[in-house]
């Protein structure tokens, strides 16, 4: 079981407010990912980290920002809100690129 | 890059029946294969991963199958139970590249 953690898990919140997703893993893992996911839908990487003071976007483009201050916490944040922007949102971790542990993830809705 | 394709995207079965799921990869340089299981309201869970080396692996009722030579491999659940209807996400890496690249998903549904 991995040990990683999504705060909050359900976020209801209106247009143009600032928001951040916490993510945080306690396995020492230097890489890590956020993803947004429509229910059910295929995940799309949205951001990820090789390690402290290290941060890419993904393929898919977000107009989130990250940071990577400490090795166990990737917190994402959302400067203005919109509709568009609702989704799930998911983060991993792991020690290479290959096996990825998931967060249970945050839905957001924007309203 | 890699594009991954994942079938069927719906899947039904009658309790104590095999499910097979199958996926294709295009870029032969792809050697890490796993698949994830996603249950309502969670994130995704590795349920048994591939490598490139490897043929066929298994797992209790799960077995993974690969084909690197015509670039597919499947995912095997025998002996169905409710509690294995979820989403299943099958993923490929390839060498040197810093991401996975994940399938649409299969919706398995499993009827009692």
């Amino acid at each position: 079981e991995a040990d990683i953690y999504q705060t909050p898990r359900y976020l209801v919140i209106g247009t143009g407010k600032k928001i951040t997703l916490e993510c945080s893993q306690t396995m020492g893992h230097d890489k890590m990912y956020w993803y947004q996911q429509d229910p059910g839908m295929e995940l799309h990487l949205i951001h990820y980290s090789y390690g402290v003071n290290s941060t890419e976007k993904g393929d898919l483009s977000s107009e989130s920002t990250v940071s990577r201050i400490r090795t166990e916490h990737f917190p994402l944040t959302l400067e203005s809100a919109r509709p568009s922007h609702t989704s799930q949102y998911l983060c991993a971790s792991s020690v290479t690129e290959e096996t990825q542990y998931f967060g249970p993830g945050t839905r957001l809705l924007v309203l | 890059g890699e594009n991954v394709e994942q079938h069927p995207s719906t899947l039904s079965v009658q309790e104590g029946d095999s499910a097979v799921i199958k996926c294709t990869y295009s870029d032969s340089a792809s050697n890490y294969f796993p698949w994830y299981k996603q249950e309502l309201g969670k994130g995704p869970q590795l349920i048994i991963d591939i490598r490139s080396n490897v043929g066929e692996k298994k797992d209790q009722r799960i077995a993974v199958t690969l084909n690197k030579t015509a670039k597919h491999f499947s995912l095997h659940i025998t002996e169905t139970q409710p509690e294995d209807s979820a989403v299943y996400f099958c993923a490929a890496h390839g060498a040197g590249s810093y991401q996975l690249t994940f399938g649409k998903g299969t919706k398995l549904s499993v009827i009692p």
